[in-house]
């Protein structure tokens, strides 16, 4: 069974630009979760979503959105890119309501904002 | 607000030491306790613990949870080079959000 993956593996940016980060969940998982990673603050939720609704949103700007389609796929967008946005992105899949189950996590994606 | 709190942030130790990893929360309508692994890149799932007292195993690993206090501990018994990582706890609340401490860094050596 593949596990999460995750694209792109890196990127960089700069100020004032956007970013679209992608995360395909194991298949047959339906919740799929957002987090940053950062060596200051460690692992910081983003947002979780579950059968194409965001259920929770962490403590992070409007600039974060996310979105899932209909196969549990799931984009992360961040608009108007600051220098602090730099992190690593990690998404996480699980089967159910992530409350209940254990997640799976990818790789992720290493942002630089330049 | 809802919180996981890890200690120690650091520990060192020699090749077969055993090592306790500390995890206390404070999270609303509590659901589970997670321990993950964390080496180089994605965290991986060591543990959920649900219910109080009962030990989970896992080869040198093992993990309980004492929900009177808030707290639960990983064992790792006979440690070795391998078990070096970045130990993550987390917690679940009924509002389906992952609450993750900032981990203990665990360096075994040689």
């Amino acid at each position: 069974k593949a596990g999460v993956t995750q694209t792109p593996r890196y990127l960089i940016k700069t100020r004032g630009q956007q970013v679209t980060l992608s995360c395909s969940p194991i298949s047959g998982h339906r919740s799929v979760s957002w987090y940053q990673q950062t060596p200051g603050q460690g692992l910081q939720f983003l947002f979780e979503y579950f059968s194409e609704t965001q259920r929770n949103k962490g403590n992070f700007p409007g600039r974060f959105s996310g979105r899932q389609f209909s196969n549990s796929r799931s984009e992360m967008n961040v608009s108007t890119l600051e220098l602090g946005d730099s992190a690593l992105y990690l998404c996480a899949s699980s089967l159910g309501q992530s409350s209940y189950n254990e997640q799976f996590f990818g790789p992720g994606t290493r942002l630089t904002v330049l | 607000e809802d919180k996981v709190v890890q200690s120690p942030l650091s520990l060192v130790v020699h090749e077969g030491d055993t090592v306790t990893l500390n995890c206390s929360y404070e999270v609303t309508n509590f659901r589970s306790l997670l321990w993950y692994k964390q080496e180089k890149k994605a965290p991986t799932f060591l543990f959920m613990l649900t219910s109080s007292g009962i030990e989970k195993k896992s080869g040198r690993l093992s993990s309980i949870l004492d929900k009177k206090e808030l707290f639960s501990i990983l064992n790792i018994t006979a440690t070795q080079t391998g078990d070096s990582a970045i130990y993550l706890c987390a917690s679940t609340s009924g509002t389906y959000k992952y609450i993750f401490g900032t981990g203990t860094r665990l360096k075994v050596l040689a």
